[in-house]
This record gives structure tokens, C-alpha cells and sequence, in this order.
């Protein structure tokens, strides 16, 4: 157990519509990175939050949004859903910036 | 930006063998250096990192790697692999020079290990 909680698990939703994906760190953990996973583009980085504030973006499309809020918990939103968003999305936690990140279970999203 | 190649894409091998997962990045300032592992349906685990120090670096599950800066590698070793070994590793570096430490992975390599 990483001590990273991920939920849901799966969703399954069809095209246009939107969902939120939610992240518990480690316990401490200031850092917070969202990654996305398909069979075609691989780990794809999205979006680093920093105690509260984005620090980094990555490969996010402007459909895709997050936060993390101040008990530190992070939210990907996703919107205007397309077949192609279809993939396992990863959270990762780490305590400071660079060293090594802990992983979710990831939540598989299904779109139709 | 930093990119990250892991050459293979799939490696075989038998039980009790000796196996190397390479891994090579591409810029030679300052980086962190990870291994991970993903067995099916699950999140990635890490097997080992580099931050500092000795170039070897010893991880779980008997795993170690070696830092080449020179060469900009940081390839897997197991002297003897196991069934239980299966699974997707990947290889990540934080680039710190660029101050977004941002954790860049390679594409994965498939370890089969054969009874």
C-alpha cells in the first residue's frame, strides 16, 4: 500500500459528459502529479500541484482541469468527454519536489 | 526537455536467469533516477532510486541498477529472475535543472519471465 488513495476505481460515462477524479496523498506529502496511461502515449504527465499551487503542466488538454485544496487533496476534472480520454489516470504524491513519487491504484476511466 | 528511452519493449526470459532492462535519458545535468514496477491492474511501485552518492543503488525484490552519467544510463540488473518477476517496469528521471523536478517516464519494458 502506497498510501496514496485514488477513487473511483473505474467509471464508465459516455461521451460529452463530464467527471472528477479524486486523489488522497501521503500522509505529509506536499506534491501531488496526475498521469495519464494509455497503451499508445504511455505515462503521460498532466499536472503538478505544490502545497495548494499548480507548478507544473504537462500534456493537459484545456478540456482537463485540477485542483488541490488546502487539507491537500487533489481533483481532475475531465469534460466534454471523447473516446480517445479513455485510460488509466494516475495520481502520484511525493514529500518534496523531484524525489521519488509514490502511485495511486489509478482509476480506470471508460468512455462510450 | 528530458526524454526517456527504455530500448526494449519487451523482454523473455527463462526462470533463474540473469536479466538487464536498459534504460537511457537525455540530458546529463543534475537528475534523480528511478525504477519502477507495475504488475497487471495496479499502480506503479518503486523498486529503486538514485539521488546522490554510490552509482550502484540496491532496491527490492533483489533488484539494483547503476547511474552512468557518462553514457546518461540507468540499467535494471537481477542476477536471477523469478516467475513472480513479471510484470511492465519503467524507468523515470527528475530533471533538476530545469526546476520543474518533474518525474519524465520511459515507455516501459515488459519483463516475461518463462517457467
Amino acid at each position: 500500500d502506497s498510501g496514496v488513495t485514488q477513487t473511483p476505481k473505474h467509471l464508465i460515462t459516455a461521451t460529452g459528459q463530464r467527471v472528477t477524479l479524486r486523489c488522497s496523498p501521503r500522509s505529509g506529502d506536499l506534491s501531488v502529479y496526475w498521469y495519464q496511461q494509455s497503451l499508445d502515449q504511455g505515462l503521460q504527465f498532466l499536472i503538478q500541484y505544490y502545497n495548494g499551487e499548480e507548478r507544473a503542466k504537462g500534456n493537459i488538454l484545456e478540456r482537463f482541469s485540477a485542483q488541490q485544496f488546502p487539507d491537500l487533496h487533489s481533483e481532475l476534472n475531465l469534460s466534454s468527454l471523447e473516446l480517445g480520454d479513455s485510460a488509466l489516470y494516475f495520481c502520484a504524491s511525493s514529500a518534496t519536489r523531484g524525489t521519488e513519487a509514490f502511485f495511486g491504484q489509478g482509476t480506470r476511466l471508460t468512455v462510450v | 526537455a528530458q526524454s526517456v528511452t527504455q530500448l526494449d519493449s519487451q523482454v523473455p526470459v527463462f526462470e533463474e536467469a540473469p536479466v538487464e532492462l536498459r534504460c537511457n535519458y537525455s540530458s546529463s545535468v543534475s537528475v534523480y533516477l528511478f525504477w519502477y514496477v507495475q504488475y497487471p491492474n495496479q499502480g506503479l511501485q518503486l523498486l529503486l532510486k538514485y539521488l546522490s552518492g554510490s552509482t550502484l543503488v540496491k532496491g527490492i525484490n533483489g533488484f539494483e541498477a547503476e547511474f552512468n552519467k557518462s553514457q546518461t544510463s540507468f540499467h535494471l540488473r537481477k542476477p536471477s529472475v523469478h516467475i513472480s518477476d513479471t510484470a511492465e517496469y519503467f524507468c523515470a528521471v527528475s530533471d533538476l535543472s530545469g526546476g520543474s523536478y518533474i518525474p519524465t517516464f520511459g515507455r516501459g519494458t515488459s519483463l516475461i519471465v518463462h517457467p
